[in-house]
């Protein structure tokens, strides 16, 4: 079955640091957009950034709330996207899911979220 | 960028038809042909039930229509059953590369 596994969700104090992982499964992952969005508790869903795949020279755009304090990055090799988080406030605490879309093939597909909980 | 905005909470019972709206301004939905719509059951991914406007994927059912109308956005669930009952979020592309997703719509089958 192909899947996104997400990782690296955990506790840590305003200001710091934190990198998640997003691990695919399928083959079509080079080819893909990698996003990532977020859901505080009882919340909606907050887009937090993509990458493009690298026919589109891994372009990167971010939301104005995490812009220069989040960065997405990608390895195709191992076909996996990270999201690395910096300076992190208590307001991004939130589940962190990656989302694959291939638009030529309509293929769509989240992980099953990472808890990040910002908190002292 | 501010979120698009959806009804908080729309019901309908059994075999009714319902319509979520979302409303955007000209530099999202107004300009743009990806805006998509996810269903979200409780402590679960989304799932994508509309992409590019008003296509369905493979294997979502044709009770599920949506289309776009200057700022607007609407998906329609037709002959509404129990499984129904569920969280719906739109979004859409902005001039600014980014997107932007809707407050979301809790859908209740009475």
């Amino acid at each position: 079955e192909v899947q996104l596994v997400e990782s690296g969700g955990d506790l840590v104090q305003p200001g710091g640091s934190l990198k998640l992982s997003c691990a695919a499964s399928g083959s079509n992952f080079g080819d893909s957009f990698i996003y990532w969005v977020r859901q505080a508790s009882g919340k909606g869903l907050e887009w937090v950034g993509r990458i493009k795949a690298r026919a589109d020279n891994y372009a990167t755009k971010y939301a104005e709330s995490v812009n220069g304090r989040f960065t997405v990055s990608r390895d195709d090799a191992k076909n996996t996207a990270y999201l690395q988080m910096d300076s992190l406030r208590i307001e991004d605490t939130a589940v962190y899911y990656c989302r694959q879309w291939l638009r030529k093939d309509v293929f769509d597909l989240w992980g099953q979220g990472t808890v990040v909980t910002v908190s002292s | 960028q501010s979120a698009l905005t959806q009804p908080a909470s729309v019901s309908g019972s059994p075999g009714q038809a319902i319509t979520i709206s979302c409303t955007g301004t000209r530099s999202d939905i107004g300009v743009s042909s990806s805006v998509f719509w996810y269903q979200q059951h409780a402590g679960k991914a989304p799932k994508l039930i509309i992409y590019d406007v008003s296509n369905r994927p493979s294997g979502i059912s044709t009770r599920f229509s949506a289309s776009k109308s200057g700022n607007t956005a609407s998906l329609t669930i037709s002959n509404l059953q129990a499984e129904d009952e569920s969280d719906y979020y739109c979004s859409s592309s902005t001039t600014a590369h980014t997107v932007v997703f809707g407050g979301g719509t809790k859908v209740t089958v009475l």
